[in-house]
């Protein structure tokens, strides 16, 4: 199975603020690369697919880059309803797999 | 608008089984695969599986395959997953999500609202 790991864990930020989560494979998925955000007691919500793609109706200031087996996602000028929980997601091969998840707190 | 709706709580003992349900409403559902994940408390998403109503076809996460069933129902619009001889660790919240896929990438665009599992004596 392809192992995603995510860093850091958890994350201070403030309104304003740009922040930026790593995702990492453990080997090649090419641009394979989901982000969700899930807030407590709510479903994942799909941010960015195929690595950099923005998901209709996501603000512009979540972005995401990379290929091979680094990965990040960057929020830009944070706003108070993006602190939640981000996962990436590889959906190069099965089983589709997913970060532990990254908290992003104020 | 596309929504995905889940059977409710349950509560089950150890050994006992599931069916949790997801409905399908505002777009087509034999065109799509559904997934279903599943997340214990405080931890992060587990992929289970997944189904591809026309054509019946499955893939299960070899973790699950022995134990767990996804299915269809076209005419009633509705997929389901089946956990048997459950254990406490089964506990979790269990969602559906419909794949979408576009330029070759899938992922999972639609997500139910999750279905709170409790396997307890």
């Amino acid at each position: 199975d392809i192992q995603m790991t995510q860093s850091p864990s958890s994350l201070s930020a403030s309104i304003g603020d740009r922040v930026t989560i790593t995702c990492r494979a453990s080997q090649t998925i090419s641009n394979y690369l989901n982000w969700y955000q899930q807030k407590p007691g709510q479903a994942p919500k799909l941010l960015i697919y195929a690595a950099s793609t923005l998901q209709s109706g996501v603000p512009s200031r979540f972005s995401g880059s990379g290929s091979g087996t680094d990965f990040t996602l960057t929020i830009t000028s944070l706003q108070p309803e993006d602190f939640a929980t981000y996962y990436c997601q590889q959906s190069y091969r099965f089983p589709n797999t997913f970060g532990q998840g990254t908290n992003l707190e104020i | 608008q596309v929504q995905l709706v889940q059977s409710g709580v349950e509560v089950k003992k150890p050994g006992s089984s599931v069916k949790v349900s997801c409905q399908s409403s505002g777009g087509s559902f034999s065109d799509y695969a559904f997934s279903w994940m599943r997340q214990a408390p405080g931890q992060g998403l587990e992929w289970m599986g997944r189904i591809i109503p026309m054509a019946d076809m499955t893939k299960y996460d070899q973790r699950f395959q022995d134990r767990v069933t996804i299915s269809a129902d076209t005419s009633r619009k509705t997929a389901y997953i089946e956990v048997a001889s459950l254990r406490a660790e089964d506990t979790a919240v269990y969602y559906c999500a419909r794949v979408g896929c576009s330029g070759g990438h899938c992922f999972f665009e639609f997500w139910g609202q999750g279905t709170l599992v409790i396997v307890s004596s």
